[in-house]
């Protein structure tokens, strides 16, 4: 199985800061990585796919790179709501696993 | 719009069973994969099982393989996740969620997701 490693797993920064959360994988995954934002008491809800595209209706802010192992999920400058956890998503192969979560706080 | 929601979930002993359900609208169901994804109180998100749009191939994690069965009714746009000989483990918000797989680069993500039903195994 494909492990995905979140860093860091908790995250405290500033409204209008500029953060990176990374994912690495355990063996490559090409572009097979998506990534989530999850608010409390509400459904994951896509941001990124293919490792660097962003889902239509997510803010510009928002940004990946990578491929192979290592991926980034960038905010370019926090607004109040991206307050939540995000999770990346390897799809390259079954079982389709998840990062253990990164939790960004104020 | 499209819409996921999901019903079946609730208390149930160690060893019983459980079917949930998903019920889908504003697309076109049988064309796209369909997954399910729990989430323990407090804990990240754990895949559980998808399937295809025919319905003709799953897969399933190995924490339920064997006990879980993943099904859909393409005539009525509704996906099943079958549980049976339920742990305490299984303890979760279970959602479901379309696989959507890009025309061109193949790639698979998952959208949207439904806003799940909770199952809870305690005796």
């Amino acid at each position: 199985d494909i492990q995905l490693t979140q860093s860091p797993s908790f995250l405290s920064a500033s409204v209008g800061d500029r953060v990176t959360i990374t994912c690495r994988a355990s063996q490559g995954i090409s572009s097979y990585l998506a990534w989530y934002q999850q608010k409390p008491g509400e459904a994951p809800k896509l941001l990124i796919y293919a490792a660097s595209t962003l889902q239509r209706g997510a803010p510009s802010r928002f940004s990946g790179s990578g491929s192979g192992t290592e991926f980034t999920l960038t905010i370019s400058s926090l607004q109040p709501e991206d307050f939540a956890t995000y999770y990346c998503q390897q799809l390259n192969s079954y079982p389709y696993t998840f990062g253990q979560g990164t939790k960004l706080e104020i | 719009e499209v819409q996921l929601l999901e019903s079946g979930g609730g208390l149930v002993q160690p060893g019983g069973s459980l079917r949930l359900s998903c019920a889908a609208s504003g697309f076109t169901f049988s064309s796209y994969a369909m997954s399910w994804v729990r989430q323990a109180p407090g804990k990240g998100l754990e895949w559980v099982s998808s399937i295809s749009g025919s319905g003709g191939n799953s897969y399933y994690a190995d924490s339920v393989k064997g006990r879980f069965t993943i099904s859909r009714d393409n005539s009525r746009n509704v996906l099943y996740l079958q549980m049976n000989s339920l742990r305490a483990e299984d303890t979760a918000v279970y959602s479901c969620a379309r696989t959507v797989r890009g025309a061109i680069s193949g790639v698979n993500w998952f959208d949207p997701w439904g806003q799940g039903t909770l199952v809870t195994v305690s005796s």
